[in-house]
């Protein structure tokens, strides 16, 4: 079955301390996401990709860093710049063109909440 | 800049209630529109889209209608059940160049048997 997946489902972090979160598709899709959310709150992109190599920073990148070395592959470091990591990350990923250009769905993991010890 | 607005919830219903959660929208340009659910602990998923103005989208018993006069996409459901039970999100998508989607806040629906 194609989808996404994310691990770990529940993760862990001390003071001081970088954690990364893994995103794996198999969908064949070029494009990929990292969104944070935050109870009451809609979804904040943090970083996503639209090629292999190559990312840009979303809305609240600050604390968070990215790397795009294979097509199915975009693992996301929350590192000890990020003051107030607990939330829930959910990574996502898209076609990058449909025909005539028009926007593709994103198809979403199940989602990893980070909570800080 | 482009925006989605919805309504705020939480909104409770009984169980074979009519449901309409409010969504409108802002763009510059010709935007793709989304809703999506995320059930508890999950992540989001698709439910329906429509593409240009007027398409209706429809899945589950769920409809929208990509109204551009009004700049609306507003939710609706004939007879909600228990399972329905979650968070919605209206999105929207604008640019031929940006592969961002633009999120609203999110709804959240209880059903009540």
């Amino acid at each position: 079955d194609g989808g996404i997946t994310q691990s770990p489902k529940y993760l862990f972090r001390k003071e001081g301390q970088n954690v990364t979160l893994s995103c794996e598709q198999n969908l064949n899709h070029d494009a990929m996401y990292w969104y944070r959310q935050d109870p009451g709150q809609g979804l904040r992109l943090i970083y996503y990709s639209q090629i292999v190599n190559d990312f840009q920073k979303g809305d609240i990148a600050e604390g968070y860093s990215v790397s795009r070395e294979k097509k199915e592959s975009f693992p996301l470091t929350v590192t000890s710049a990020q003051k107030n990591p607990t939330a829930f990350y959910l990574c996502a990923s898209s076609i990058k063109w449909q025909l005539g250009g028009r926007k593709e769905t994103q198809y979403f993991g199940p989602g990893t909440r980070l909570l800080v010890l | 800049g482009n925006s989605v607005t919805q309504m705020e919830g939480p909104v409770t219903l009984s169980e074979e209630a009519f449901l309409t959660i409010n969504c409108t929208y802002t763009a510059t340009g010709y935007p793709s529109l989304f809703w999506y659910v995320q059930y508890p602990g999950e992540g989001l998923q698709l439910l329906l889209k429509a593409t240009k103005a007027d398409d209706k989208g429809s899945n589950k018993g769920f409809e929208a209608t990509y109204r551009k006069e009004t700049t609306s996409f507003h939710l609706e459901k004939g007879s909600v059940q228990v399972s329905d039970s979650a968070v919605y999100f209206c999105a929207l998508s604008d640019s031929w160049r940006d592969d961002k989607i633009i999120f609203g806040k999110g709804t959240r629906l209880h059903i009540l048997p």
